[in-house]
Formats: structure tokens, C-alpha cells, sequence
């Protein structure tokens, strides 16, 4: 069965820190990869995508994440985070074969002291 | 706000009672999710639409759970025979349809089943 393991469930920066947040996921197949991020009392929503193509995404607020195939991981960072970006981010994987439902890992809780 | 919208977003129930969830998509998404999100974790697949045909269920929807998209615009999730461990936050998304569409997300409807 596929899976998205997180490996840190809660992680807690000085702001200007730079932060990288881990993601592995288990299928043996072509995937689509995603990061969503939950900022407090706001919907859940996209952060980065990767379908195909450059295996460096960047996405909003400064965000990127590399698809690294071998490993099977998409680990999420920034260079320097800002107290705005305290969230919950969730890492996510939908089969390229069924690009209906999304699988997601557990989620980290992201706490950024001013 | 053309946003997912949800409803209700807060819903407290005694154990063996029905309820029923509301969720109106983006206009122009044909395809309508259903995730549950328990305390801790990441959101879980829970079934999905095309206009108004389900296409895919989890084994997590007990046979207590039932969703409908009549007309293939807004869909309801009923619970029947509720109990305590449905309390969850039930989350609505929608896509257009193709191959890797980004799901848009709704607010959730948190339920608790005393």
C-alpha cells in the first residue's frame, strides 16, 4: 500500500533559520508529489507540486522541494523562515495511474519564535 | 468567496444519531473529495466524484457512511448510527478534472460524538 512518512513531528526555529522538513513516501510507481500547508485556523492549501520535469520545485513564500527518485523522498526548505510560516505542513502523493486520491503523510507543526 | 464551502463547520452529536455534510465545490470542478482528518494525523481518503458518478471509495467508509453528488454539483456525506470514533474533521475538495489538478480545499466540518 502506498505511504508518506514525515519524519519530524514537530519542529521549532528561530526566525532567519533555514528549515528543511523531510518527506518519503512508498510506491513503486510514477507519482505526483505535493506539499500542503495548514496556516492556524485557514484551509488546507497547495504549497508546491511536482509532476514531471526539473526535480527542484519552487513554490510560494519561498518555498522549494526536491524530488529525489532514488531515495523516494521530497523533502521540503526554505533559507530562511519567518515567523508567518508557523503551520502545519503536509507532505502528499497521488499515483500518476489514479490522479484522484491524495495520500498524505502525518503532518509537521511548524513553530517559528520571533 | 468562490472558494469550497462546507456545512455545517461545527457539529456535536450523541452516539447513534444521523448526520449529514454538506459541501458546494468551485463551480466549474467536476471532481468533489471526501477526506477525514483525525487529531494528529493527515487527512484520509474517504471517496470521490466525477459530475455526479463515485468512482473510488476507501474501505474506511463503513457501511454506516454514504455520499451523493445528485447532480454533480454540491454533495452530502451522511453518517448513519454515529459513533465516537467518527469524531473527526470531515474535509471537502474539488478539481477540475485532468491528469494532475491541484484539489482545492473547504474549511471542514468538525464533527464530535459524544
Amino acid at each position: 500500500a502506498q505511504s508518506v512518512s514525515q519524519h519530524n513531528h514537530h519542529v521549532i526555529l528561530s526566525e532567519a533559520a533555514s528549515l528543511e522538513l523531510g518527506c518519503n513516501y512508498s510506491y513503486g510507481g510514477t507519482v505526483n508529489l505535493f506539499w500542503y500547508v495548514q496556516y492556524p485556523g485557514q484551509h488546507l492549501q497547495l504549497l508546491l507540486k511536482y509532476f514531471s520535469g526539473d526535480p527542484l520545485v519552487k513554490g510560494i513564500k519561498g518555498f522549494e522541494a526536491e524530488f529525489i527518485k532514488s531515495k523516494f523522498s521530497f523533502n521540503l526548505r526554505k533559507p530562511s523562515v519567518q515567523w508567518s510560516d508557523t503551520a502545519e505542513y503536509f507532505c502528499a502523493v497521488t499515483p500518476y495511474s489514479s490522479a484522484s486520491k491524495i495520500i498524505f503523510g502525518s503532518g509537521t507543526r511548524l513553530s517559528i519564535r520571533p | 468567496d468562490t472558494g469550497v464551502s462546507q456545512d455545517p463547520r461545527h457539529k456535536i452529536t450523541k452516539r447513534g444519531q444521523n448526520v449529514t455534510f454538506r459541501c458546494d465545490p468551485i463551480s466549474e470542478h467536476n471532481r468533489l473529495y471526501w477526506y477525514r482528518q483525525t487529531l494528529g494525523q493527515g487527512p484520509e481518503f474517504l471517496t470521490y466524484f466525477q459530475n455526479e458518478a463515485q468512482l473510488e471509495k476507501s474501505r474506511l467508509l463503513s457501511d454506516r457512511f454514504s455520499a451523493e453528488r445528485p447532480k454533480g454539483s454540491f454533495s452530502t456525506l451522511e453518517i448513519q448510527r454515529t459513533e465516537q470514533g467518527d469524531s473527526a474533521m470531515y474535509l471537502c475538495a474539488s478539481s477540475p478534472q485532468g491528469q494532475g489538478e491541484t484539489q482545492y480545499f473547504g474549511p471542514g466540518t468538525r464533527l464530535l460524538v459524544l
